[in-house]
């Protein structure tokens, strides 16, 4: 089956400065990655995704790049706010015979501090 | 509201007693996911259920728990006697039937589940 690894486990950053969260997929059926943030508390939210047609998608301070090549995705966020502080789980997807069922990475709790 | 709703958000067993999670997936979604989350890990799919089918249980433990998602009325994840190891946090999502983005999940707020 598949197997995602997340790096790192814990990321503390500056405001303003940049954050990156690296993700590695073993399946090379996958096809479908999305990335999530979870509020404490909370459960998680889509904040950006990307299909394996593509190699990179920005939505405003958050961009994903996916190389299908290495296996690897990454989540990028710029500017950084204390707001951003949160965990961020990455998840890949492999789409066949109508079933969607994601393995998540174990998660990256991203600290922003003021 | 069209989000995903899950109640109740909080729940309290002692060992033995049934647990009954409940989702009711976003308007226009007809597929829905149950996943588990223990204190600082990731989502473990449990159960992948469209109306009145379970389509994927590969992640439920075999005895004690059970899903269903009725015609009318929300999915229940149902956990009978459970145990200290059973506490975590159960969230349920959901997928649209038919469309561009079939495969994009959306999650509701959780449930709480510990046992005493």
């Amino acid at each position: 089956g598949e197997n995602v690894e997340q790096h790192p486990s814990t990321l503390s950053v500056q405001e303003g400065d940049s954050a990156v969260i690296k993700c590695t997929y073993s399946d090379s059926a996958s096809n479908y990655f999305p990335w999530y943030k979870q509020e404490l508390g909370k459960g998680p939210q889509l904040i950006i995704d990307i299909r394996s047609n593509v190699g990179e998608k920005k939505d405003q301070r958050i961009a994903v790049t996916l190389n299908k090549t290495a296996k690897h995705f990454s989540l990028h966020i710029t500017e950084t706010q204390p707001e951003d502080s949160a965990v961020y789980f990455c998840a890949a997807i492999t789409t066949r015979g109508g079933s969607y069922i994601p393995t998540f990475g174990r998660g990256t709790s991203l600290i922003v501090h003021p | 509201n069209a989000g995903v709703m899950q109640n109740p958000r909080h729940l309290v067993r002692r060992r033995g007693q049934e647990a009954r999670l409940r989702c009711s997936p976003m308007k226009g979604h007809s597929h829905v996911y149950w996943y588990r989350q223990l204190p600082e890990e990731g989502l473990k799919f449990m159960v992948y259920l469209q109306k009145e089918n379970i389509i994927d249980e590969s992640g439920m433990p075999k005895e004690r728990f059970s899903a269903e998602f009725p015609k009318e009325g929300p999915s229940i994840l149902r956990i009978q006697q459970v145990v200290r190891g059973d506490s975590a946090a159960y969230f349920c999502a959901s997928s649209a039937l038919a469309g561009v983005r079939t495969d994009t999940q959306y999650f509701g707020p959780g449930t709480r589940l510990t046992v005493l």
